[in-house]
């Protein structure tokens, strides 16, 4: 595809739910990677793939994130057992290390 | 610890004026640094970047200046326009490597160009 896209767009979650939010980077991207975006703020860094390996996960806030990019391509963030705090714009961007490029994000409410 | 901080939340300028960005950053590990804009709904857009190895970069009407002795960086626009609109984020990029290669973003400014 021309950019990278992301689904679902928008996601309402019940306190305790699992959620799974996935990224279609740009084709041939090698690194991919996922942000946090609360309201106000600017987007912070989970997790960073090179290929399938998954070189840093040093910002996930905890053991209830966790993410995937089993073939090199796409990559799903999964969420279990979702809380308030969570609730988020989760964005991911692929491509040259320094020069990324940002899918539209998905929209989570944990409620 | 915030590593990067924009520490005006908005600006409001006349279009034609000049658009004056600024950011500031106490990592000084950073690589380069990178401002991206982004509209509602929308994931950030890269605009323009800068090596920390140069004081200047231009692009069209955006130029970024860096000054490393000050741990500061601005974003000009000129002349402003009305779909300049948006919000600004200013980046630092550590490098590359597993623990550096990710983007670390201030709080971003809204731009409000008026007609």
């Amino acid at each position: 595809g021309a950019g990278v896209s992301q689904s679902p767009r928008y996601k309402v979650a019940k306190r305790g739910q699992d959620v799974a939010l996935r990224c279609d980077p740009i084709s041939g991207h090698v690194s991919l990677f996922w942000y946090q975006q609360a309201l106000g703020q600017g987007p912070e860094f989970l997790t960073y793939f090179q290929n399938e390996a998954q070189l840093d996960k040093s910002g996930l806030p905890s053991d209830r994130f966790f993410a995937e990019r089993p073939e090199g391509s796409v990559s799903t963030l999964k969420i279990q057992r979702t809380q308030q705090e969570d609730s988020a714009v989760y964005l991911c961007a692929s491509g040259p290390e320094r020069e990324q490029y940002f899918g539209p994000g998905t929209r989570l409410t944990v409620t | 610890d915030q590593q990067v901080k924009q520490n005006s939340p908005s600006l409001s300028v006349q279009e034609g004026r000049i658009s004056i960005l600024n950011c500031d950053y106490t990592n000084s590990m950073f690589d380069y640094f990178l401002w991206y804009k982004k509209y509602p709904a929308e994931g950030p857009t890269f605009l323009i970047s800068i090596s920390s190895i140069k004081d200047k970069n231009e692009d069209g009407r955006f130029t970024v200046f860096l000054n490393k002795s000050a741990k500061h960086l601005s974003l000009h626009i000129v002349p402003s326009q009305p779909g300049d609109s948006a919000v600004y984020f200013c980046a630092g990029w550590g490098g590359y490597g597993g623990a550096t290669n990710k983007l670390i973003f201030g709080t971003g400014t809204l731009l409000a160009v008026q007609p």
